[in-house]
């Protein structure tokens, strides 16, 4: 069964500070991972999409790794903004055919002006 | 192209009523998603259905639960006789064809109270 972990669960940071979060998932028969971003009270807004087969996917201040062997990604956030405060998600979709996503609980970011 | 439009966004029912869900899908997607966020706890995987068809109801509860997506109108997540634990946000997505993109989008979620 597939579990995903996103650590740390919150972070709280200064405003222009570059930083990392974190996802683990147990297996690594994946087809693709995503990272959503989710406003308080609000749907999930896809930020970058990695294939199975990528490395990585940046998207302006954004740059999403994946390293499936391992079972590890990592969403980099650079200059951050408070606009960045947000609970982001990492989700996984397995091979095989199947689209339902795997969701991580989710970190929640702060960035504080 | 609106988004994916979920309705009523809340939604407070007595123990023991009933809760429909509704969710319309991009215009042209044809594969709906159902998610439930319970509390601190992340989204789970209920149920997902192309027009007319259960595809995968792998996380849906054993009883109370229902979805549908008919031919004509939106999919409808029923909850029959809620019970306090039913107190959730529910999230539909959907998404194109396969083969046209692999991009999912989410609705702004339907939460639903129970009291």
């Amino acid at each position: 069964k597939q579990e995903v972990t996103q650590i740390p669960a919150a972070l709280s940071v200064p405003e222009g500070e570059n930083l990392v979060l974190n996802c683990s998932f147990t297996d690594s028969a994946i087809y693709n991972l995503q990272w959503f971003r989710q406003d308080p009270g609000k749907g999930l807004t896809s930020l970058l999409l990695i294939q199975s087969s990528q490395r990585e996917q940046t998207s302006g201040r954004l740059n999403a790794s994946l390293d499936k062997s391992s079972g590890r990604s990592t969403l980099y956030i650079a200059a951050s903004q408070p606009g960045d405060s947000a609970t982001y998600l990492c989700a996984v979709t397995a091979q095989g055919g199947s689209e339902k996503l795997v969701f991580g609980k989710g970190t929640k970011l702060t960035v504080n002006p | 192209n609106a988004g994916v439009m979920q309705n009523p966004r809340h939604l407070v029912r007595r123990r023991g009523q009933e809760a429909r869900l509704r969710c319309s899908p991009v215009k042209g997607h044809s594969h709906v998603y159902w998610y439930r966020q319970l509390p601190e706890e992340g989204l789970k995987f209920m149920v997902y259905l192309q027009k007319e068809n259960i595809i995968d109801e792998s996380g849906m509860p054993k009883e109370r639960f229902s979805a549908e997506f008919p031919k004509e109108g939106p999919s409808i997540l029923r909850i029959q006789q809620v019970v306090r634990g039913d107190s959730a946000a529910y999230f539909c997505a959907s998404s194109p064809p396969t083969g046209v993109e692999n991009t999912i989008y989410f609705g702004e979620g339907s939460w639903l109270t129970v009291v």
